[in-house]
């Protein structure tokens, strides 16, 4: 399996342009998280899904952000407008909870910029 | 509301030497521990996983270890190398579902 694949790896954008990432989990898995990574506040939990539905976005920041999961092998994080303080590494994560395992995978994240 | 951290945020030692990280959890009731490594501009690998109901894990020169009583967790990096240079994440599942991280240790072997 080729992990957990996020795209694009980098984003530069204007501030007020919308930004749509984007997350491919790894095959098999049942749930889906995406964190947000900054200096001030390290790793944080915006948004996860199990089997495709949204079970808690207590950590999405405000409602320009949005998530979807439309099917088990394809996730969107999306922020609109975008601002300056959006500019952060996101992270998406996978992980079969069926499995009694709960390991995590991650992606290599996207770097958002937004001047 | 589960808590996480992590002593120290940075740690520095020469090449060779055998050290332990700290990661410290405020509630007790977990479901496993986590321990990361994230290295400059990179994503998040898994180094070890430790279920509530065991002691200690290991992988190659590491050791992971869990007293859920005491809400403590450390991880050993025997013989440390220049390459184990990285920043290392503990991470705690408290729901089953979703993982707190500790704000990490930065570590740096000097060769």
């Amino acid at each position: 399996d080729a992990g957990v694949i996020q795209s694009p790896r980098h984003e530069v954008t204007e501030m007020g342009q919308e930004v749509t990432l984007r997350c491919k989990p790894i095959s098999g898995h049942n749930s889906l998280f995406w964190y947000r990574q900054t200096m001030m506040r390290g790793l944080e939990l915006l948004i996860y899904f199990n089997n495709n539905v949204p079970i808690d976005d207590s950590g999405m920041p405000e409602d320009r952000f949005s998530a979807k999961m439309p099917n088990a092998s394809f996730s969107t994080l999306k922020i609109q407008p975008s601002e300056p303080r959006d500019s952060a590494v996101y992270f998406c994560a996978s992980s079969d909870l069926s499995l009694g395992d709960y390991g995590y995978t991650f992606g290599s994240g996207t770097r958002l910029t937004v001047v | 509301k589960q808590e996480v951290t992590q002593i120290p945020a940075a740690l520095s030692v020469p090449e060779g030497e055998n050290l332990v990280l700290n990661c410290s959890f405020t509630d007790s009731a977990i479901y496993n521990l986590q321990w990361f490594r994230q290295d400059p501009g990179k994503g998040l690998t898994s180094l070890l996983l430790i279920q509530s109901s065991q002691r200690e894990q290991t992988s190659g020169r590491l050791n992971a270890s869990l007293d859920k009583s005491s809400g403590r967790s450390t991880l050993y990096i025997a013989a440390s190398q220049p390459g184990d240079s990285a920043t290392y994440l503990c991470a705690v599942d408290s729901s089953a579902s979703k993982i707190i991280f500790g704000s990490g240790t930065r570590l740096s072997i000097r060769p």
